[in-house]
């Protein structure tokens, strides 16, 4: 069945750092790809999607590029700041319901 | 003003007891869904439907039965509640599939004891 993986559980940077998370997917066709996000106490919400081969997502700074020859749709961010501090979650579409990645959660420290 | 409304928040339960968990949306959307969150997993699907008294059976759904009595409303039912049913529940809701966003609710935190 289709999959999506996030290699990083955790991430630990500094204001300022860049941000790379990796994400790399399994499926049939062509699924939509998506990165949710989730701060404390709420419920995730959308940060971006990308449907097509080289279609760039972005949003707040974040960014991904849809790649299907290397089945990935990594999240980069130039310069992070504490309030990026959240849980990230990569996600495919299929069908009719979402597929999620285990999460990464990152922490920024001024 | 919130779209999708969770209750309760939060919950205690003992083991073998029955919970039910409320789902709310005021965005008009056919699809609703039911996911659990535990570290480590990330977000799993239980139930989802895509019209009213009509429920699917989505990745993880042994232990749980879901209830869609009307477009705006979507339980999730544990009938004997078990230890390992500890976890975060979401509910959200999307208006269509493929490339639609889905909107979450903000949780509720259930502890079997």
């Amino acid at each position: 069945g289709d999959s999506v993986t996030q290699t990083e559980g955790q991430v630990a940077l500094s204001e300022e750092d860049f941000l790379t998370i990796h994400c790399n997917y399994s499926a049939s066709g062509y699924p939509t790809l998506f990165w949710y996000v989730q701060y404390p106490g709420e419920g995730p919400q959308l940060l971006f999607r990308a449907s097509r081969d080289k279609e760039k997502g972005s949003s707040r700074g974040f960014e991904a590029t849809y790649d299907k020859g290397t089945t990935s749709f990594h999240l980069r961010k130039a310069s992070v700041q504490e309030s990026d501090s959240a849980v990230y979650y990569c996600a495919l579409s299929d069908a009719a319901k979402l597929i999620f990645g285990e999460g990464t959660k990152l922490t920024v420290s001024s | 003003e919130a779209a999708v409304t969770q209750s309760p928040r939060s919950k205690v339960a003992v083991t073998g007891g029955k919970v039910t968990l409320s789902c709310h949306q005021t965005n008009n959307h056919d699809y609703m869904y039911w996911y659990r969150q535990d570290t480590g997993h990330g977000l799993r699907l239980i139930h989802y439907s895509y019209v009213a008294d009509s429920t699917e059976k989505g990745d993880i759904p042994d232990g749980y039965k879901a209830s869609r009595p009307s477009q705006e409303n979507f339980s999730l039912i544990l009938e004997l509640a078990s230890l390992s049913q500890t976890a975060v529940y979401f509910c959200a809701s999307s208006g269509g599939t493929g490339y639609a966003e889905q909107f979450f609710g903000p949780g509720t935190r259930l502890t079997v004891l």
